[in-house]
């Protein structure tokens, strides 16, 4: 079945470095791919997704590339800020019947220090 | 996307009870999901809801512990029912809001449950 691998955490920065989370998947077909963010006691928000290889998503300075290549949506940011800290998912959304099943990976946790 | 409320965002429950979380849409969804947060852990889809069926359950849930209304196009309910310690999670629903191709599902803000 369909799977996503993501790089485990936590992750510590300090502000304005480099941030990369990196993501792998396995899917049958063609997926969808997605990044949500989980800020400290809320649900999750869609931070950035890509539906066909060579895509690549961006939001609030994030972005992530669909590689189909090496089966990856490596997430980066260029310069992370305390606000960034929260839990990051990596997920693809399976097309294969009726019905889009969001598989998740298992999250990674970023601290951002000032 | 879609503006998606919850209720009640948390409760705190004694074992043996059941309890109902409400999933309320701004708009007219067809597909709506509900996943469990177990507590340091990822989201694991428990069924799919659509409007006018049966709701579809994932491997390991099952509808008499997890029973699901879908009444109409913006909301639905999902109960926890015989409530244990292990059901202490966060429960969200989805929704995806139009069949554009690019399945993307938009959140709710959780539902915060533990049971002693």
């Amino acid at each position: 079945g369909d799977s996503v691998t993501q790089m485990e955490g936590p992750v510590t920065l300090s502000e304005e470095a480099f941030l990369t989370i990196n993501c792998t998947y396995t899917a049958t077909g063609y997926p969808s791919l997605f990044w949500y963010v989980q800020y400290p006691g809320e649900g999750l928000q869609l931070l950035l997704k890509a539906t066909k290889a060579d895509d690549k998503g961006s939001n609030k300075g994030f972005e992530a590339t669909y590689r189909k290549e090496t089966t990856s949506f490596h997430l980066e940011k260029g310069s992370v800020q305390v606000s960034d800290s929260a839990v990051y998912f990596c997920a693809l959304s399976d097309r294969g019947g009726s019905n889009y099943k969001l598989t998740f990976g298992k999250g990674t946790l970023l601290t951002v220090n000032p | 996307s879609a503006v998606i409320s919850q209720k009640p965002s948390r409760d705190i429950c004694q074992r043996g009870t059941s309890l109902t979380i409400q999933c309320q849409v701004d708009s007219q969804v067809t597909m709506m999901f509900w996943y469990r947060q177990q507590p340091g852990q990822s989201l694991t889809l428990i069924a799919t809801a659509n409007q006018g069926s049966e709701a579809t359950y994932e491997s390991g849930f099952v509808i008499d512990k997890f029973p699901i209304s879908r009444p109409n196009l913006t909301f639905s309910t999902l109960t926890v029912s015989n409530m244990s310690p292990e059901d202490s999670s966060i429960y969200l629903c989805s929704v995806e809001p139009t069949r554009t191709g690019t399945e993307t599902q938009y959140f709710g803000p959780g539902t915060r449950l533990l049971v002693l």
